[in-house]
């Protein structure tokens, strides 16, 4: 069983739409992380939300910390194709440096 | 963000031979890197942690004999699959530990074992 529930496993969008990301655990997490990645690369650091309750935004990205630190979102507005990609979250347990990695969101935009 | 480079990108070889990898971080030393494994659309499998001067510490199931992990410096580690077999191939990533508990990746490294 994996630490972070990452949900859906695979989203199709028109370009144009919304679309959320989720991550969720029964765990509490230090830090969360969010990566994209690409076929044949490896993954890109989006961000990172350490306080809970914290929401950052990244353009089009927006990102947010839940209060408790068990869970955390992806939200993409007016997704473009570019944004299609694998998205990851990964959390950090407190005193630990290891990631645990959610199972991953295949993300497709359609132009 | 910070820049990890890893090498090769792509390899091919025989099986029963060996295979080393290389990972650096470019712009900031890394006491700590770790190397992970990942099949088509899953997500990535953490392999062992590789700290600098001192054993790598591996997660269950993973065969340290066979993935010989060196970091000899703090900008250097590499992964050597020995007698690399068919089953071997996949798409192997390293990262580096940046602050806190945030990672940088390399571009990953494609084994296929014939």
């Amino acid at each position: 069983t994996q630490l972070l529930e990452q949900s859906p496993q695979f989203l199709s969008i028109q370009e144009g739409e919304n679309l959320t990301v989720y991550c969720n655990s029964s765990s509490v997490f230090s830090s969360l992380q969010w990566y994209r990645q690409e076929p044949g690369e490896g993954p890109v650091l989006l961000v990172t939300v350490v306080t809970g309750g914290e929401v950052k935004k990244l353009k089009r990205l927006t990102f947010q910390f839940g209060d408790a630190r068990k869970d955390s979102s992806l939200h993409i507005t007016a997704a473009q194709p570019g944004d299609t990609g694998l998205y990851l979250c990964a959390g950090a347990l407190a005193n630990d440096y290891k990631l645990s990695f959610g199972a991953g969101t295949t993300v497709t935009v359609r132009a | 963000g910070a820049v990890v480079s890893q090498h090769p990108s792509r390899v091919i070889c025989k099986s029963g031979t060996s295979v080393k990898i290389e990972c650096r971080s470019l712009d900031f030393q890394a006491t700590t890197m770790f190397w992970y494994r990942q099949f088509p659309k899953q997500s990535l499998m953490l392999m062992a942690t590789s700290n600098e001067g001192s054993k790598a510490t591996y997660e269950q199931g993973v065969e340290k004999d066979k993935f010989l992990i060196n970091h000899a410096s703090l900008t250097l580690s590499t992964l050597t699959v020995t007698s690399a077999h068919p089953e071997d191939s996949s798409f192997y990533i390293c990262s580096a530990r940046g602050q806190g508990a945030v990672q940088y990746f390399g571009a990953g490294t494609r084994l296929s074992v014939l």
